[in-house]
């Protein structure tokens, strides 16, 4: 059964920061994904993502197959992007299974 | 935003008795799925459905039940609400087993 683990737990960054979180797992997948909750409770789904590189906007999420792991960059980081983010993968690793969930990394941008 | 409602948003209940959430989408999605969130944990599947009638537990799945009689409604109900229960619940659709992945708002749900 596949692990995800999420770093860091917390940020807290400046506005216009560039943010780095980062996300590991311990079976191989064929795809991983990256949500926002927002402080609202709301989860929106960001990115689907199987190799290398995608770009929404200000977001950026980069996945290395090889070492099972993905990390999510946001530039020019605004109070707005204050949210918790989410990385999932399927549980059984490949495509198999239903998605696991990290516990999230909560941000928070100050202005 | 892809049409998904969850009803009730919020509910208060006592131990013991019997709750059904409901789920509804607009988008004729084959898959959904009843996830709670809690502190400390992440989003952690209950179950789900892959069909009409079709469903399947997930890794929480104990104290709890669903039904899908047509494409558009998930219902997950507690049999007899324990205060472990006390939760939020996100509702979730996908057109296929691993894509992409719509969430409802949630139901809080207490029980006391």
């Amino acid at each position: 059964k596949n692990e995800v683990e999420q770093s860091p737990q917390n940020l807290t960054a400046q506005e216009g920061e560039f943010i780095t979180i980062n996300c590991s797992y311990s079976v191989g997948i064929s795809a991983l994904h990256w949500l926002q909750q927002h402080p609202g409770g709301g989860i929106v789904s960001l990115f689907m993502l199987s190799s290398g590189k995608k770009k929404h906007g200000r977001l950026i999420a980069t996945i290395n197959i090889q070492e099972k792991h993905s990390s999510l960059h946001i530039t020019a980081s605004h109070p707005r992007d204050s949210a918790v983010y989410i990385c999932a993968v399927p549980n059984y690793g490949g495509s198999q299974g239903n998605l696991i969930f990290g516990k999230g990394t909560k941000l928070s941008v100050k202005p | 935003d892809a049409g998904i409602t969850q009803s009730p948003r919020h509910k208060v209940t006592e131990t013991g008795t019997p709750v059904t959430l409901r789920c509804h989408q607009t988008e004729n999605h084959r898959y959904m799925y009843w996830y709670r969130q809690d502190p400390g944990h992440g989003l952690r599947l209950i179950h789900y459905s892959y069909g009409v009638k079709d469903t399947d537990k997930g890794e929480v799945s104990d104290g709890y039940s669903v039904s899908r009689s047509k494409t558009e409604d998930f219902l997950l109900t507690l049999e007899s609400a324990t205060s472990s229960q006390t939760s939020v619940y996100f509702c979730a659709i996908s057109d296929a087993g691993m894509a992409e992945q719509f969430f409802g708002p949630g139901t809080r749900l207490t029980v006391l």
